[in-house]
């Protein structure tokens, strides 16, 4: 089972300002990495996908990059509605899809 | 408008059963591999088992295999997951989840809102 590991934990960062999430799998899973958002009481949003694919609709300060082991979700000019819990997920290996343990952002 | 709704959650004992249920409206729901995922309370996502168009393939997380199955009724437009042998750790609110394929990715697209499933004595 691919172990995906997230970091930080927690992130404050102040709105209009630029976060930078980690997301590192235990082994490469190449491009195949999908990216979540998730806000308290909701269901998931899928933001990208294949790394660096913005899903439909979601806005151009959300980007994805990195492949193999290491990627990156950069949030640009952070919106009081960005802040909330980010998921990684991997689908490179599986059953089973495996996700990160989150990284929470949170209003500085 | 592309919907999932899920039902069936509730209280339970540790050793009984429960029958999720996702009801999908507004897209080709036999097109599509189906998913449900959990989150145990203040905890992240877990993949829990996905199924195929026709109901085929099936594929589980071991956490849950020879207790839970997935099953689908495409002329209902639903998805089903059967959870026996509960457990405490089986706790979470469940999420079905559209998956989205094409030969360089998959994606969970659309979620449903969740059913919480509470095991306990």
């Amino acid at each position: 089972e691919i172990v995906m590991t997230q970091s930080p934990a927690t992130l404050s960062v102040s709105p209009g300002e630029r976060a930078t999430l980690s997301c590192r799998a235990s082994q490469s899973v190449s491009s195949n990495l999908a990216w979540y958002q998730q806000k308290p009481g909701q269901a998931p949003r899928l933001l990208i996908y294949g790394a660096s694919t913005r899903a439909t609709g979601i806005p151009a300060r959300f980007s994805g990059s990195g492949s193999g082991t290491e990627f990156t979700l950069t949030i640009t000019s952070l919106q009081s509605e960005d802040f909330a819990v980010y998921y990684c997920q991997q689908y490179n290996n599986w059953p089973p899809y495996t996700f990160g343990q989150g990284t929470k952002l949170e209003i500085k | 408008e592309v919907q999932l709704v899920e039902s069936g959650g509730g209280l339970v004992q540790p050793g009984g059963s429960l029958r999720l249920s996702c009801a999908a409206s507004g897209f080709t729901y036999s097109g599509f591999w189906m998913s449900w995922v959990r989150q145990a309370p203040g905890k992240g996502l877990e993949w829990v088992a996905n199924i195929n168009q026709d109901g085929s393939e099936k594929y589980y997380v071991d956490s849950v295999k020879g207790r839970f199955t997935i099953s689908r009724d495409s002329a209902k437009n639903s998805l089903y997951l059967q959870m026996n042998s509960l457990r405490a750790e089986d706790t979470a609110v469940y999420y079905c989840a559209r998956e989205i394929r094409s030969s360089w990715y998959y994606a969970f697209d659309i979620w449903g809102q969740g059913t919480m499933v509470t095991v306990s004595a």
